[in-house]
């Protein structure tokens, strides 16, 4: 079964300090894509960073940027220069092969102190 | 360029009574998708259709159904709700489908008592 696990359930970082957020998942599949999205205060999720199964390469998105271990199923969140602005709950998700649906971790709620 | 736009934003429903909630994607994007969210399970799919069609569907009971229009706007129905029905339902839309990448509302929040 695919299973996404977060295990900081909360997280605080300094402003101007830089994060990182723990996700790992479980999947037989080769070919699959894992996400990072934010839901604010005002629950709107957002769409952080989107990484590809099959590109070595880790996703950067401005501040943000993933360390994507394929082997070991680990696909952590690293927030540089952290803002206010950063401060919601951050969801780990995962979406595999022809299976039409994203499979969430249960999300690490990140508090930006100034 | 319009987000999605999800309807009504808050809702408070009676047991036993039915819903209907609504969603608007962005234009061009053919894929929609529902989800629950509560505190205590975290995210769960409740479908997704693409191009009028249900591709995929969660584990939720009957109750809950879903359709897709033409103009890809797209409505979830709950039949006689249940207290655990309580939830933010969350509307997601993609161009191609989930692995591009969705663009979500901002949810109905429904509360049943």
């Amino acid at each position: 079964a695919q299973t996404v696990t977060q295990s900081q359930p909360e997280m605080s970082v300094q402003e101007a300090e830089t994060v990182t957020l723990s996700c790992t998942y479980d999947t037989s599949e080769s070919d699959y894509y894992l996400f990072w999205y934010k839901q604010p205060p005002s629950r709107q999720m957002i769409l952080v960073i989107r990484q590809e199964a099959y590109k070595q390469q880790n996703a950067t998105e401005n501040r943000f940027s993933v360390n994507f271990q394929k082997a070991a199923k680990s696909f952590s969140l690293k927030i540089s220069d952290s803002q206010l602005g950063d401060a919601a709950m951050y969801f780990c998700a995962h979406n595999a092969g022809n299976n039409r649906k994203l499979i969430w971790g249960l999300g690490t709620s990140l508090a930006v102190n100034p | 360029k319009a987000g999605v736009t999800q309807t009504p934003r808050y809702l408070i429903k009676t047991r036993g009574q039915q819903v209907t909630l609504s969603c608007s994607p962005i234009s061009g994007h053919r894929s929609v998708s529902w989800y629950q969210q509560t505190p205590g399970q975290g995210l769960q799919f409740l479908f997704e259709y693409f191009s009028e069609t249900q591709r995929n569907k969660g584990n939720f009971p009957g109750r809950f159904s879903g359709r897709q229009f033409s103009n890809s706007r797209s409505e979830m129905n709950v039949s006689t709700l249940e207290l655990g029905d309580s939830a933010l339902y969350l509307c997601a839309s993609s161009l191609w489908g989930p692995g591009y990448g969705y663009t979500f509302g901002s949810g109905t929040r429904l509360t049943v008592v």
